[in-house]
């Protein structure tokens, strides 16, 4: 089955640039979504298709994937970005192919 | 507005079985696919099933092959797992999702199931 793999956690301060990476094996060639989750609370989509965001979602965050590996960029950080990211790809190869990135905390200082 | 309301969830004891719904309103639910998601405590998320909206493709977790059923009701607008042979390591938080292409685009709040003796 397909793997991606992420930092479990990126520390970042208010103002700054968060950067979360997802590896896997030629990722460049799939669509790579991510998704926001807050304790407590379910997933929320907050972008699709590499680069592209869903309605309501700040233009502080953005995508990009190349090779063997996607970025979410969270660009002039805020304390309510605080939360897990999530990356994900469809593989369409294997059993199961909805397959989640290992999650990374994303820490306001 | 779409909304998806899980229930089922509760404690159960090891090699219980449980069956869980997903109740979805405001769009066309026979127009798209579903999945159940779940998180066990303090871990991340694992795709547990997916089913196509006419029910011609479903897929399972190696972790859950044989021992869990996805079904789907369009009349009802109601989404179902049938959850057999429950081990320690099932419980988690499930979560219904809508799928829209490759990704979930609205996700239920998540029922609880404890596999507990």
């Amino acid at each position: 089955s397909y793997v991606l793999t992420q930092p479990p956690s990126v520390s970042v301060a208010p103002g700054q640039t968060a950067r979360i990476t997802c590896g896997g094996n030629n990722i460049g060639s799939k669509s790579v979504h991510w998704y926001q989750q807050k304790p407590g609370q379910a997933p929320v989509l907050v972008v699709y298709d590499d680069s592209d965001r869903p309605s309501g979602i700040p233009e502080r965050f953005s995508g990009s994937n190349s090779g063997n590996t996607a970025t979410l960029t969270i660009s002039r950080v805020e304390a309510g970005d605080e939360a897990d990211y999530y990356c994900q790809v469809w593989d369409s190869s294997s059993d199961l192919p909805g397959v989640f990135g290992t999650g990374t905390k994303v820490t306001v200082l | 507005e779409v909304q998806l309301v899980e229930s089922g969830g509760g404690l159960v004891k090891p090699g219980g079985s449980l069956r869980l719904s997903c109740a979805a309103s405001g769009f066309t639910f026979s127009s798209y696919s579903m999945n159940w998601v779940r998180q066990a405590p303090g871990k991340g998320l694992e795709w547990v099933s997916s089913i196509s909206s006419s029910s011609s493709y479903i897929y399972y977790a190696d972790s859950v092959k044989g021992r869990f059923t996805i079904s789907r009701d369009n009349a009802k607008n109601s989404l179902y797992l049938q959850m057999n042979s429950l081990r320690a390591e099932d419980t988690a938080v499930y979560y219904c999702a809508r799928g829209f292409g490759s990704y979930i685009d609205y996700w239920g709040q998540g029922t609880l199931v404890t596999v507990s003796s």
